[in-house]
């Protein structure tokens, strides 16, 4: 099973629809995020959450909410969808692990994430 | 501001050598990470560099030079299945990441 699960795989869907992007993870990790990626623009953050009760806007929040529902869920949502919002979007998930040394970086772990199409 | 610059594309012989490079600018600097990402497929985690010098992983090693806001990746005994997007993200003082736009990597037979 995957660490990362993102539902659905693949959406087709009208301008103006409200749609929910659905990720969930077995990792144990407090961070998680969603990423939208455009061909040649690289992933842009959306939003970002540390734990259940800190939720952060990205660069490219406009127009997308999220909910962390638990440590282990994290939804995005497209209140009126619209076709330039047409992209795959990633969940991400990473931990920061404090150590004796200091502070750990850690790798962030995605999803397979969810081709989005707008019509 | 925070930028990532990383070539588009660069092109490349089975059993060859190729170096991507990448230069950073952020606010703050807590590592730097590299992650393969095949065509419609998630980036997965390649290797991580803090301090200055060189990561060796197997065929793959990355390098960092933090005066310089520079890193490459190294891939050695190129196969036709490294042909892939490599992603450069520098980590800023609040441990987010800042992404470039990625390397397409083609490699021909």
């Amino acid at each position: 099973d995957a660490d990362v699960t993102q539902t659905p795989r693949n959406r087709i869907t009208k301008t103006g629809k409200r749609i929910m992007l659905e990720c969930s993870q077995t990792k144990g990790h407090d961070r998680m995020y969603w990423y939208r990626q455009d061909p040649g623009l690289g992933l842009r953050l959306i939003y970002y959450s540390f734990d259940v009760k800190d939720i952060n806007k990205g660069e490219i929040s406009d127009g997308y909410s999220v909910s962390r529902q638990a440590q282990a869920k994290f939804s995005l949502s497209l209140e009126s969808a619209i076709p330039n919002q047409t992209a795959l979007y990633f969940c991400a998930t990473s931990d920061l692990v404090q150590r004796w040394t200091g502070v750990s970086n850690q790798p962030q772990h995605f999803g397979d994430g969810t081709r989005l199409s707008i019509l | 501001g925070q930028n990532i610059d990383q070539p588009t594309e660069m092109t490349a012989t089975e059993g060859a050598i190729v170096q991507i490079n990448c230069t950073y600018q952020t606010s703050g600097f807590n590592g730097l990470f590299w992650y393969q990402q095949h065509a419609g497929e998630a980036p997965t985690f390649l290797s991580y560099n803090v301090l200055d010098g060189l990561e060796e992983k197997g065929r793959f090693s990355s390098f960092l030079s933090r005066s310089k806001g520079y890193s490459y990746l190294l891939l050695k005994e190129l196969q036709m299945k490294d042909s892939a997007s490599y992603l450069c993200a520098a980590t800023d003082s609040n441990y987010q990441l800042i992404w470039g736009a990625g390397t397409k990597l083609i490699i021909k037979p």
